[in-house]
């Protein structure tokens, strides 16, 4: 069946440096991806969404990018802060329907070495 | 605002025993949803509704009823526990196309 997946599971960084997080899909009529942050003992929390009319969007620190063509998601954490250490969802639905429906992804643990 | 919130945040259950989940929202959000999350998993769709009065099945629903009477209100019903419905439950609501806010999760164990 189609899924959502993460390339890897743990993603070790030293505090400062650039931390990127790798997503693929594989639903092809999905059209808007979103990256969820998730701390220990708390509920997921948005961090940035994009439409698959874009390849890049940018937020506070965070960029998202999308290769539709590769049917690829990104997202790219600048000068990463030990607040960061959580786990990492990506998720996907289609943006005219349901969007309710999300797929997740199974998350990559980011850790944030001092 | 309190966003969304989780009724109970820990629960115990024998094996038969039923339960209700409660979730509710005070973001007039249209779009509530129900989501279980295993350990080194992401996680899986039980139930959504678009409206009061509308609900549909995600992933997972077997073992899992709900109801949605209000806007406000989304509860989740376990018939009858398993062990394997041992597990996290997080509710999410938003408005139509937009950003999925989330509850603090409620942890269950069934024995």
């Amino acid at each position: 069946g189609e899924s959502v997946g993460l390339h890897l599971p743990t993603l070790s960084v030293q505090e400062g440096d650039n931390s990127i997080i790798n997503c693929a899909y594989s639903n092809s009529a999905s059209d808007y991806f979103i990256w969820y942050k998730q701390e220990s003992g708390k509920g997921p929390q948005f961090i940035i969404d994009i439409r698959s009319n874009m390849d890049k969007r940018q937020g506070q620190r965070v960029t998202v990018l999308l290769n539709k063509t590769v049917k690829h998601l990104s997202l790219q954490i600048a000068a990463t802060q030990p607040g960061d250490s959580a786990v990492y969802f990506c998720a996907e639905t289609s943006y005219t329907g349901a969007n309710s429906k999300l797929t997740f992804g199974k998350g990559i643990t980011l850790s944030v070495r001092p | 605002n309190a966003g969304v919130t989780q009724t109970p945040k820990f629960q115990v259950l024998k094996t038969g025993q039923s339960m209700t989940l409660q979730c509710a929202q005070d973001m007039n959000h249209e779009y509530m949803s129900w989501y279980r999350q295993d350990p080194g998993m992401g996680l899986r769709l039980i139930h959504y509704s678009v409206g009061a009065g509308i609900t549909d099945q995600g992933e997972v629903p077997n073992g899992y009823n709900v109801s949605r009477s209000t806007t406000e209100d989304f509860p989740l019903r376990l018939l009858s526990a398993a062990p394997s419905q041992t597990s996290v439950y997080f509710c999410a609501s938003s408005h139509r196309g937009g950003e999925q806010f989330f509850g603090p999760g409620t942890r269950l164990t069934v024995l």
